[in-house]
């Protein structure tokens, strides 16, 4: 069964530039989560998918980041303007579904590194 | 609010010692608990998950972890480490609404030779 997918790996951008992150989840998972991980820090979830829908984007700095789950499949996140601090780690995770109540395991991807100079 | 601590940053054991990771969790029900290990250039990997069914857990890679309501803790052991355990592991509890999950920090793990 095929994992997580994500891309880039890595990227390098200036701030105030652009820049978009794409993830294709485990086929048949319905939750989709994106998480972002800074530096000595653990994950924090900035947004998450129930299908295409929005099921928490509390802490998805939203006057820059924006993300959607076009056909409740693959997701992209992007960032515009970014900024130095948006340096970090960017992980997809995808899970079955929410029905089990939080006790669902999330399968993580790779990835993206983002260096913000 | 939901909360989860891994005391120490930095755990460095020999390889055969005991590995112990601590973790404490801050939650008003019953939580479910979670430990990933995430290797370096890698996402996160399960290794064991608390569902309010047994309180010991058994994981991968020889890891098991038992929850503990009355210390509200659910620490990650292994009886003998092995050079390839070296990695970050974390600890993370499920959100009662909309179950994300909330991690810990993060303990990274060094075995020596």
């Amino acid at each position: 069964e095929a994992g997580v997918a994500q891309s880039p790996r890595y990227k390098i951008i200036e701030k105030r530039q652009s820049v978009a992150f794409w993830c294709n989840p485990i086929s048949g998972h319905a939750t989709l989560y994106w998480y972002q991980q800074i530096l000595g820090q653990g994950p924090k979830l900035l947004i998450q998918f129930q299908n295409n829908g929005v099921v928490d984007d509390s802490q998805l700095p939203k006057d820059r980041f924006s993300a959607e789950r076009l056909k409740g499949v693959d997701s992209t996140l992007k960032i515009q303007p970014a900024k130095l601090e948006d340096s970090a780690v960017y992980l997809c995770a995808s899970s079955l579904d929410l029905a089990g109540g939080g006790q669902e395991t999330q399968y993580f991807g790779p990835g993206t590194r983002l260096l913000v100079l | 609010a939901q909360s989860v601590t891994q005391l120490g940053s930095h755990v460095s054991v020999s390889e055969g010692a005991l590995v112990l990771l601590r973790c404490n969790y801050s939650s008003s029900v019953p939580p479910y608990l979670f430990w990933y290990v995430q290797y370096p250039n890698q996402g996160l990997q399960l290794l064991l998950k608390y569902t309010s069914a047994a309180t010991l857990v058994k994981g991968i890679n020889g890891f098991e972890a038992e929850f503990k309501k009355s210390e509200t803790s659910f620490h990650l052991t292994k009886p003998s480490a092995h050079m390839s355990d070296a990695a970050e592991y974390f600890c993370a509890v499920s959100d009662h609404s909309s179950y994300k999950l909330i991690f810990g920090s993060g303990t990274r793990l060094l075995v020596r030779p």
